[in-house]
């Protein structure tokens, strides 16, 4: 089974500190998606990676930043965190052979920003 | 811009009932896919059933089937004899054809089942 695991559950921040999500896949997978999960909007996709150091922006990329150093890690970073991006944050990982274009979610990390 | 709509913000059904989620969305392209993602409360999303545009049957996956329709652009999920453990959040989306893998999600249908 795939498997796709974020470093933290709940993350809990200041206005103004700089933020990690880490997000690890174990299926070798070549794309990468972060998205941000909002109540009445869905998910809207921030960045997703196709490769190890690449990316590409999605819809709402602005107050982010990405890093994919290792193929199998995606990394979120917010430079300075604001309140309004408190939220839910999903990371995501699909096969470029895939016949069936599944994505694979993991279990989210819910971020508080004060 | 694909653009994919979920008028239902909730939906309830009775434990061995049928229910049907809605969607729709608008796309000028011809082939494309569909999905219906499902999210439990406080557990991962996971796939639940995907229609490509250009197969005219309707997906089915045991209990859970869609109505897809083109020319509307409706893409509807229907789930027979619910259970309890179909109470999530349900997720449309649509993928373009153009290899990115990128999805386009709806804003979701939270699923209350009632014993």
């Amino acid at each position: 089974d795939v498997k796709v695991t974020q470093s933290s559950r709940y993350l809990v921040k200041r206005t103004g500190e700089k933020v990690f999500l880490e997000c690890v896949q174990d299926m070798d997978h070549e794309n990468m998606f972060w998205y941000r999960q909002d109540p009445g909007l869905g998910l809207r996709l921030i960045y997703f990676s196709y490769d190890v150091k690449m990316k590409e922006k999605g819809d709402i990329p602005e107050g982010y930043s990405v890093s994919r150093e290792k193929k199998e890690r995606f990394s979120l970073i917010l430079e300075s965190a604001s309140t309004n991006q408190t939220s839910m944050y999903l990371c995501a990982s699909s096969l470029n052979t895939d016949p069936q274009w599944t994505q694979y979610f993991g279990p989210g990390t819910r971020l508080l920003v004060l | 811009a694909q653009t994919v709509t979920q008028s239902q913000p909730e939906m309830s059904v009775q434990e061995a009932e049928t229910v049907t989620l809605s969607c729709t969305y608008d796309t000028s392209e011809s082939d494309y896919y569909l999905f219906w993602y499902k999210q439990p409360p406080s557990r991962q999303m996971i796939l639940v059933i995907r229609q490509e545009a250009y197969k005219q049957q309707n997906a089915t996956e045991n209990r859970f089937s869609v109505n897809f329709q083109k020319a509307a652009k409706s893409f509807s999920l229907k789930i027979s004899d619910s259970q309890l453990g179909d109470a999530a959040m349900y997720f449309c989306a649509y993928r373009s054809p153009a290899g990115d893998d990128k999805l386009i999600f709806g804003t979701g249908t939270r699923l209350q089942v009632f014993p």
